[in-house]
């Protein structure tokens, strides 16, 4: 199993959808989670950390359950300049800084 | 933000070269950094946690004398991708934590550097 998996995708959503992302981890001391955007050919840059408790930012929320230990990610009132792919990112337990990726969801909006 | 540059940003060499990137905190000091690497519609990949003034930690799977890493300062990592051939050509990606730059989750916040495209003939 791997590490970190994703919905490789692609997404082709009209602008104005919203769409939602899931992502699996297996290593259950697992402590900090993220979802980061790439741009095409651009390094990875960080969109919003994720608790259990679920948070938000903006348009953009996040989830995480613990006991499935599976991730989530929803998008709202998408844009065109959501078009990226989207990295589910995992760290290891505490002390571990070491982050471990998914293979990442690519994403569309269609005009 | 704090900012992590790279350099060369993209790099073309022969077969059997060495090829050495820079990694440098532009305002921060970075007691660590890593350096990733991405193929083509793959997920990044750890290579290798480098720290200030001390020995780089590899990942299973990297050649550590394929790939050199100094981490001579508190400021700059580079790696040397030595004898370099076709397979090696990939995007680097180096990233640094910032001790004073706030926490995400349960650790301190990475920055990623632009990344480095290079392509072996």
């Amino acid at each position: 199993r791997k590490e970190v998996e994703q919905d490789p995708g692609p997404f082709n959503v009209p602008e104005g959808a919203t769409v939602a992302f899931n992502c699996t981890y297996s290593n259950s001391a697992s402590q900090s989670f993220f979802w980061y955007r790439q741009d095409c050919r651009k390094e990875p840059k960080l969109l919003m950390s994720v608790y259990s408790s679920g948070n938000e930012d903006g348009r953009f929320t996040a989830q995480l359950n613990r006991a499935s230990q599976y991730i989530s990610l929803l998008i709202r009132d998408s844009k065109l300049s959501d078009s990226a792919t989207y990295l589910c990112v995992v760290n290891g337990d505490f002390g571990n800084e070491k982050l471990t990726f998914g293979t990442g969801t690519r994403l569309t909006i269609i005009p | 933000g704090a900012v992590v540059s790279q350099h060369p940003s993209r790099v073309i060499c022969k077969s059997g070269t060495s090829v050495k990137i820079e990694c440098r905190s532009l305002d921060f000091q970075a007691t660590t950094m890593f350096w990733y690497r991405q193929f083509p519609k793959k997920s990044l990949m750890l290579m290798a946690t480098s720290n200030e003034g001390s020995k780089a930690t590899y990942e299973q799977g990297v050649e550590k004398d394929k790939f050199l890493i100094n981490h001579a300062s508190l400021t700059l990592s580079t790696l040397t991708v030595t004898s370099a051939h076709p397979e090696d050509s990939s995007f680097y990606i180096c990233s640094a934590r910032d001790p004073q730059g706030g926490w995400e989750g349960y650790q301190e916040t990475q920055y990623f550097g632009p990344g480095t495209r290079l392509l072996v003939l």
